[in-house]
């Protein structure tokens, strides 16, 4: 079973608004990653969040992990139409070397 | 150019057929995956290695074998006795040393269709 459920399972908001996706997990985690896949494709690393971090940057992406809530977010500022695509989250910790996913939130941007 | 392919991109496979899905990778990467992704849903894996010669049984592996005889190579058969085969199969590959839970690299996946 998929230890990370995610929320909202679909999202769908205006060029230049910002996006907030949330995921939560069951057991002790090492990291926790985010991905993203567009339709039909292979998915693409997007961030790491060890889990002595509280929050971190990279562009217009911001994670956040709660450890004590188990559970992270994934905030794209200034979203673009490009952003479209389905968001994955996968926590890393509950057997060596396997990540556990997430069912995924369908981001949908429109110009 | 480094990266992970998968081939076929497309494969349509008759009932009770076994057929093999091919994943290379140059990335000079330990560790190696195979996860299967249904409409709407996460990614479930299947099998993963951790080094040749050796993997493990992931949380979906009924109706799946795996070989690891090289580093760069770890194809997936779809064999029979897997029920309910239809789906997109996604490879990925990650280094081990130093952090195993890293970052993985996908390939471009196989989308199988049983007929």
């Amino acid at each position: 079973s998929q230890q990370g459920e995610e929320d909202p399972q679909a999202l769908s908001i205006q060029e230049g608004e910002n996006a907030t996706m949330n995921c939560s997990y069951k057991t002790s985690i090492n990291n926790l990653q985010w991905y993203r896949q567009n339709s039909g494709r292979g998915l693409v690393h997007l961030i790491l969040i060890r889990s002595n971090e509280r929050e971190k940057h990279s562009g217009r992406l911001r994670v956040t992990l709660d450890t004590s809530k188990k559970s992270s977010s994934l905030l794209i500022t200034a979203s673009r139409a490009a952003d479209t695509a389905s968001y994955f989250c996968a926590s890393g910790g509950t057997s060596y070397g396997k990540l556990t996913f997430g069912q995924g939130t369908i981001l949908t941007v429109h110009p | 150019d480094g990266g992970i392919t998968q081939s076929p991109k497309y494969l349509f496979r008759k009932e009770g057929q076994n057929v093999t899905l091919s994943c290379e990778q140059n990335l000079n990467h330990d560790a190696m995956y195979w996860y299967r992704q249904d409409p709407g849903q996460g990614l479930r894996l299947i099998y993963y290695s951790q080094i040749v010669n050796d993997f493990q049984k992931g949380d979906i592996a009924e109706g799946y074998s795996v070989s690891r005889e090289k580093k760069e190579s770890f194809p997936l058969t779809v064999t029979s006795a897997q029920k309910n085969p239809t789906a997109f199969y996604l490879c990925a590959s990650s280094t081990i040393a130093g952090a195993p839970w890293g970052e993985q690299f996908f390939g471009p996946g196989t989308r199988l269709t049983v007929l």
